[in-house]
């Protein structure tokens, strides 16, 4: 069974820092990786993708690839309330995205 | 432009009772999905269609049918709920199902409990 795995949370940040978002997966072929973000009641919306060649910087996000150790990261600098959501991360394996179950993240004004 | 769309938003059913979640897509994409999210779950796979004439199994697929209507529609049919259906759907599509990257965008969701 293929997984990926996220840490739950709630992960505390003060607003201006930066957040640190980790998850592992177990598909060593996986060669794309997402990161979403779903706020309380809505529907999950993309945040960014990387493909297993390199990482990704998109204004404030910044994601991370470590193949060896089979886990992916999402940075946001400069942390701000309004990123205050759930993270989910998916891996695509074969024709199908494999989902965490979310990291909660709180920036505290 | 509305891109995915799903009705009805709220659904409240009995132990028994059929229903058919309706979704559609503006973006002309050829593949579509259907999941379920449950607290403190990731979201699940419950079937998706790779094209238009095409539905495969994910990986919660008891309890649930669907149809692919054409290359815009996706319904989801529970034909006999159960108050483990219980749960928030998702339906979401991307312009293809394989390759590399081919990001999904979602729908706002259908909240169904089964009493």
């Amino acid at each position: 069974q293929k997984e990926v795995e996220q840490n739950s949370g709630p992960l505390s940040v003060p607003e201006g820092a930066i957040a640190s978002l980790n998850c592992t997966y177990s598909d060593r072929g996986s060669q794309s990786f997402f990161w979403y973000r779903q706020y309380s009641g809505k529907s999950p919306e993309l945040i960014m993708f990387i493909y297993s060649n390199g990482d990704k910087e998109d204004g404030r996000f910044t994601a991370q690839l470590n193949k060896a150790s089979q886990y992916v990261s999402l940075l946001i600098r400069d942390s701000q309330p309004s990123d205050s959501a759930t993270y989910l991360c998916a891996v695509r394996s074969n024709y199908q995205l494999i989902w965490g179950a979310g990291t909660k993240l709180i920036i505290k004004p | 432009n509305a891109g995915v769309t799903q009705t009805p938003k709220f659904q409240v059913l009995k132990t028994g009772q059929s229903m058919t979640l309706q979704c559609a897509q503006d973006m002309n994409h050829n593949s579509m999905y259907w999941y379920r999210q449950d607290p403190g779950m990731g979201l699940r796979l419950i079937y998706y269609s790779a094209s238009e004439g095409t539905t495969d199994k994910g990986e919660v697929p008891n309890g649930y049918n669907v149809s692919r209507l054409n290359k815009r529609e996706f319904s989801l049919r529970l034909e006999s709920a159960a108050p483990s259906q219980t749960s928030v759907y998702f339906c979401a599509s991307s312009s293809t199902s394989g390759g590399v990257g081919n990001e999904q965008f979602f729908g706002p969701g259908t909240r169904l409990t089964v009493l």
